[in-house]
C-alpha cells in the first residue's frame, strides 16, 4: 500500500492569487494523479503527473491554469493559478504502486477562494 | 464512451437493515471496478475491487459487491448497516492499462437508529 500526505489540508485564498498543493507518497509509485471534487459533486480527473515530463491533462483542464510538477517518483505538486471563487473545491492527489490494482488517495486539500 | 452511473444520490437506512447502493457502468472493454468510501473531511478509502477474477467480491467492513456483466452492474451491499457506515460512497471504473479512474456521482448513505 501507499500512504499519501497532502499539504496544506485547507486554505482560504484571495481571488487572483495562486496556491501550490504538495503531495508526498511514502513509497515509489508509477502513476500520480490530481483530482478535483467540487462541492457536493464527484471526482473529476485533472491530469496525470508524469515523472520527468509534462503532465497529461484531461479535457477542460489546461497547464496554464493547473501547472503540475513531478520531479521524482514520490512527490508532485499542483498549482491552482489566478484563482476565482469557481476554483473552490477539494483537490485530491492519488497514486498507483507498481504491484497494486488500486489507487490510493490523499486526504485532500479543501480550497476556498474569496 | 465509458461512464459510471450511481442510482440514488442519497440513501437512508435503519441501523441493522440491508444496505444496497447501485452502480451501473458503460464500457466497451472489460473494466476494473471499484467502490470507495469517503468519510467527512477525509480522502477516499478503497472498500473493494473487481479485476476480472471472482464476480462476487468481498471487501472491508462487511461490504461486498457482485459484478454482473449481463446487467453491466456492480452493486454494493452490506447485510446489516451500522451507524459508522454513514458516508459518501463512490463507484469507479478503470479501463485496463490506462490507470485513470472514472467516478460515479456518489451516493450519500445515512444510517438512522
Amino acid at each position: 500500500s501507499a500512504v499519501i500526505s497532502q499539504k496544506p489540508s485547507r486554505d482560504i485564498c484571495q481571488r487572483g492569487t495562486s496556491l501550490t498543493i504538495q503531495c508526498q507518497v511514502d513509497s515509489q509509485v508509477t502513476m500520480m494523479f490530481w483530482y478535483r471534487q467540487q462541492p457536493g459533486q464527484s471526482l473529476t480527473l485533472i491530469a496525470t503527473a508524469n515523472q520527468g515530463s509534462e503532465a497529461t491533462y484531461e479535457s477542460g483542464f489546461v497547464i496554464d491554469k493547473f501547472p503540475i510538477s513531478r520531479p521524482n517518483l514520490t512527490f508532485s505538486t499542483l498549482t491552482v493559478s489566478n484563482m476565482s471563487p469557481e476554483d473552490s473545491s477539494i483537490y485530491l492527489c492519488s497514486a498507483r504502486t507498481p504491484m497494486n490494482t488500486e489507487a490510493f488517495f490523499g486526504q485532500g486539500t479543501r480550497l476556498t477562494v474569496v | 464512451a465509458q461512464s459510471v452511473t450511481q442510482l440514488g444520490s442519497h440513501v437512508s437506512v435503519s441501523e441493522g437493515a440491508l444496505v444496497l447502493l447501485r452502480c451501473n457502468y458503460s464500457s466497451s472493454v472489460p473494466p476494473y471496478l471499484f467502490w470507495y468510501v469517503q468519510y467527512p473531511n477525509q480522502g477516499l478509502q478503497l472498500l473493494l475491487k473487481y479485476t476480472s477474477a471472482a464476480t462476487l467480491v468481498k471487501g472491508i467492513n462487511g461490504f461486498e459487491a457482485e459484478f454482473k456483466k449481463s446487467e453491466t452492474s456492480f452493486h454494493l451491499t452490506k447485510p446489516s448497516a451500522h451507524m459508522s457506515d454513514a458516508a459518501e460512497y463512490f463507484c469507479a471504473l478503470e479501463l485496463g492499462g490506462y490507470n485513470k479512474l472514472i467516478f460515479g456521482a456518489g451516493t450519500r448513505l445515512a444510517v438512522h437508529p
